[in-house]
């Protein structure tokens, strides 16, 4: 099975601008979560969805949202990006609660 | 407040030997724990889990040990390879109730080296 993958790998906005990401699960798995990774504050939960609907939310302001289609991609929009929003973003997915997510590599967002 | 704390941010072992890793959590609500190996601008990948019923689980080379009331855990790797350098995170989650879905909550990480 083909793993996880996000598209952009690298990015580079300024501030001001929206970037989307986009992640593709693993096939069959309904759940995809996403993360954002800095040297400052580590791993941390952004949201994660199910079957187009938003189960859970991080602690992130609203610039940061996402979506989920039928196909159980996903997206994430960072509107009116700041410096500090720079950081690698990963999507993990998996087949539903009680099972180990998965990791794509991560898209690096450099905002200048 | 950090509810998964992983207090050794560096370790290093002689290849062939035990390698262990540990992690502290304050949430008791927590019942379900993963190790995640990390390279550098890669996304983490799997390596075992252990859910709160169980107080051991092993795969292979890692084996996970969970200590639910010292609220720790730490992972067992034997024999240490060169090739396991590299951060590894441990993560933890509460299954139960639909508003905790998804959300993994991880430690800051420690950094392997395995010497030849």
């Amino acid at each position: 099975k083909a793993g996880v993958t996000q598209t952009p790998r690298y990015l580079i906005k300024t501030r001001g601008q929206q970037v989307t990401l986009s992640c593709s699960p693993i096939s069959g798995h309904r759940s995809v979560s996403w993360y954002q990774q800095t040297p400052g504050q580590g791993l941390q939960f952004l949201f994660e969805y199910f079957s187009e609907t938003q189960r859970n939310k991080g602690n992130f302001p609203g610039r940061f949202s996402g979506r989920q289609f039928s196909n159980s991609r996903s997206e994430m929009n960072v509107s009116t990006l700041e410096l500090g929003d720079s950081a690698l973003y990963l999507c993990a997915s998996r087949i539903d609660i009680d099972n180990e997510q998965f990791f794509g590599p991560g898209t690096r967002l450099t905002v200048l | 407040d950090q509810q998964v704390k992983q207090n050794s941010p560096s370790l290093s072992v002689q290849e062939g030997r035990i390698s262990i890793l540990n992690c502290d959590y304050t949430n008791s609500m927590f019942d379900y724990f993963l190790w995640y190996k990390k390279y550098p601008a890669e996304g983490p990948t799997f390596l075992i889990s252990i859910s709160s019923i169980k107080d051991k689980n092993e795969d292979g080379r890692f084996t996970v040990f969970l200590n639910k009331s010292a609220k720790h855990l730490s992972l067992h790797i034997v024999p240490s390879q060169p090739g396991d350098s590299a951060v590894y995170f441990c993560a933890a989650e509460t299954t139960a109730g639909s508003s905790n879905t998804g959300k993994l909550i991880f430690g800051q990480g420690t950094t392997l080296q395995v010497k030849p």
